[in-house]
């Protein structure tokens, strides 16, 4: 199956400071990236929609300047959290979409922010 | 995309098949079903996916009534690493967003 890289895979970050995981697709192109947070006992909570080489589309609610996607190249995708507060310790998790797939998405092993 | 319903936990014991149901009663023509799982702090798994025909792959079968309101999830042997959050999500394919619900939280259980 698809493989989806996703790193680090947890991170203690200072109030303030930013922090920037990465998602790469290994084996395949991946035309559309998704990430979600995910807080304890809850469901996965997406984002925001990224195609390579345009600009993002956040979900409501989530705060595009807080929250910094890239989709630069057909493998690669990161999002930065700027400016981080306790609140945004949550589990971060990307997943990919190929252009030949049938709508199936591969996800990321999931990166554990903490913010202290 | 049409919304599901799946049960909030089920249990089974090891070595038995695991069905799952999902019952997607708006589902359009247009829209797949597709099952995922997560197991505890990872990252979600895609398992399996249709549109109307019964699909079986090395992980699971998925079978899909005739009116397609509703399909099940088939582990035939459950192992205890199947323990996870089991979730049917039903949409269209293309650039469409991969949206999550509670799911069912399945216990294997030796």
């Amino acid at each position: 199956g698809a493989v989806v890289s996703q790193h680090p895979s947890w991170v203690i970050c200072k109030s303030g400071t930013s922090v920037k995981i990465e998602c790469r697709s290994l084996d395949f192109q991946a035309t559309t990236m998704f990430w979600y947070r995910q807080f304890p006992k809850q469901s996965l909570m997406l984002m925001a929609t990224s195609n390579e080489g345009s600009k993002a589309t956040y979900e409501q609610g989530v705060e595009k300047d807080k929250f910094l996607i890239n989709h630069a190249s057909l493998t690669l995708s990161t999002l930065t959290v700027t400016s981080a507060h306790p609140e945004d310790s949550s589990f971060y998790i990307c997943s990919a979409r190929g252009s030949q797939s049938t709508g199936e998405a591969f996800f990321g092993q999931g990166t554990r922010l903490t913010v202290v | 995309d049409a919304k599901t319903t799946q049960p909030t936990s089920m249990d089974c014991a090891e070595g038995r098949a695991a069905n799952l149901p999902c019952n997607h009663s708006t589902i359009s023509g247009n829209e797949y079903v597709y099952w995922y799982r997560q197991i505890h702090s990872q990252g979600p798994q895609y398992i399996i996916h249709g549109l109307k025909n019964n699909e079986t792959n090395e992980m699971a079968s998925l079978i899909i009534t005739e009116d397609r309101k509703s399909s099940t999830l088939i582990l035939p042997h459950a192992t205890l690493r199947d323990t996870a959050v089991y979730y049917c999500i039903v949409s269209r394919t293309g650039g469409f967003k991969t949206i999550f619900g509670a799911g069912t939280r399945l216990f294997v259980k030796a």
